[in-house]
């Protein structure tokens, strides 16, 4: 069976550090992986996708970047973080056969002090 | 993309059916209808979808307008683990036209 796992849960970061999230897909091959992000109280901005190794679209510009080094493995960073950038981030993927049914990550709970 | 329509939120007493409503009146031919729940403080889980016909499955019912462009999401009994965020989300066949987007969805609050 397929699973999804990111780490880590929660981290606290203060402004202007980097950030790391990464993501892994088990049991499926060629995802297609997503980024969201989700403010407290707020709904769910999709960040990035990517349909394939080294392909990534954004959404929403900002000084969030995301990378796909491998076929499972779906990476979410950043250079200086802001105040901002606090939230809930939810990797997810989907698959074909399912009719691009989508299957999120347990989530990371990011707090930028 | 397809936008969408739903209630920002709904009420419904425990063991009571309920009926969540989506218009998508832009929906392509080829977009099947998704539904997700939220709960809180927990990533979107999968709940139906469906592409013409109504759609049945262990959590829930979907009904699907004959023009597609509205559908209704069927809970029979409500309980209070039903307390969610419901999303109606149009969204491609293939993988390969690639995103997902989430609307705002449908806050159902359940009373017992």
């Amino acid at each position: 069976s397929q699973t999804i796992h990111q780490w880590p849960a929660t981290l606290v970061q203060p402004v202007g550090s980097p950030l790391s999230l990464e993501c892994t897909v088990e049991g499926t091959s060629n995802p297609n992986l997503y980024w969201y992000r989700q403010a407290a109280g707020r709904g769910l901005q999709l960040l990035f996708y990517s349909v394939g190794i080294g392909q990534i679209s954004s959404e929403v510009p900002q000084n969030l970047s995301a990378s796909r080094p491998q076929d499972r493995q779906f990476i979410l960073s950043s250079k200086k973080l802001l105040l901002s950038d606090s939230g809930f981030y939810l990797c997810a993927w989907t698959r074909e056969s399912s009719g691009n049914t989508i299957y999120f990550g347990e989530g990371s709970w990011l707090t930028v002090v | 993309d397809a936008k969408t329509t739903q209630p920002n939120s709904m009420e419904s007493n425990e063991e009571e059916p309920v009926h969540l409503p989506c218009n998508h009146s832009t929906i392509s031919g080829t977009d099947y209808i998704h539904w997700y729940r939220q709960l809180p403080s927990q990533g979107p889980e999968y709940v139906i979808h469906g592409l013409t016909s109504n759609v049945n499955n262990r959590m829930a019912s979907l009904a699907i307008a004959e023009d597609r462009k509205s559908s209704t999401l069927i809970l029979h009994r409500a309980t209070l683990r039903d307390a969610a965020v419901y999303y109606c989300i149009p969204g491609p066949m293939r993988r390969s036209q690639g995103n997902l987007i989430f609307g705002k969805g449908t806050k159902l609050s359940v009373k017992p």
